[in-house]
């Protein structure tokens, strides 16, 4: 397999300040990058897919003014919640896919934010 | 759209028995499937990974089919135990370089 981690693993903000979610692939370069999220016993929803050096694309009502995605290389990726509020609290996961074969997806560990 | 479904949404069932969990799409045209497990607030653990070409995959006790054709795919898990309590969510990838699409997954809880 291969391996993605995700830092921080939790975070607590207060509402209305920004925070940033670190993704890196740790021994295999992450062409395409994607970014997840897990409300509470709902299963996971794709909100954006980045590709090294190219602005992301979001899936349908997922605002990218709020969710800034910066893929800057085939190893980083970041996603900033802007603004957060107390709606945005949910599990945030990441997952990078190893070009070969069979074009595998690994996934971090997650990232649990709460907005007070 | 594509879509992908898990019947039942919930199961229950004692230690030992065999069981079966159902997962289908539309638009059989994949290029991959994939089986996760989930624990309670932990992120996935990636159980079994069907290439388009593949019919099965197999990995100790579970094993994992595809049909194309009829758009469907079943996670059989044998001989069950308490530690297989988890979620179980099915996931399909249509194009390389495109997102793995997730169902709703199965809660399955083994009572010893």
């Amino acid at each position: 397999g291969a391996v993605v981690s995700q830092h921080p693993s939790w975070v607590i903000c207060k509402s209305g300040t920004s925070v940033k979610i670190e993704c890196r692939s740790l021994d295999f370069q992450a062409t395409t990058m994607f970014w997840y999220r897990q409300f509470p016993k709902q299963s996971l929803m794709l909100m954006a897919t980045s590709n090294e050096g190219s602005k992301a694309t979001y899936e349908q009502g997922v605002e990218k003014d709020k969710f800034l995605i910066n893929h800057a290389s085939l190893t980083l990726s970041t996603l900033t919640v802007t603004s957060a509020h107390p709606e945005d609290s949910s599990f945030y996961i990441c997952s990078g896919e190893k070009g070969s074969t069979y074009n595998e997806q690994f996934f971090g560990p997650g990232t649990r934010l709460t907005v007070l | 759209k594509q879509e992908v479904t898990q019947i039942p949404a919930a199961l229950s069932v004692p230690e030992g028995e065999n069981l079966v969990l159902n997962c289908s799409f539309t638009d059989s045209a994949i290029y991959n499937l994939q089986w996760f497990r989930q624990d309670p607030g932990k992120g996935l653990t990636s159980l079994l990974l069907i290439q388009s070409s593949q019919r099965e995959q197999t990995s100790g006790r579970l094993n994992a089919s595809l049909d194309k054709s009829s758009g469907r795919s079943t996670l059989y898990i044998a001989a069950s135990q308490p530690g297989d309590s988890a979620t179980y969510l099915c996931a399909v990838k249509w194009r390389a370089g495109t997102a793995l699409i997730f169902g709703k997954g199965t809660t399955l809880s083994v009572s010893s």
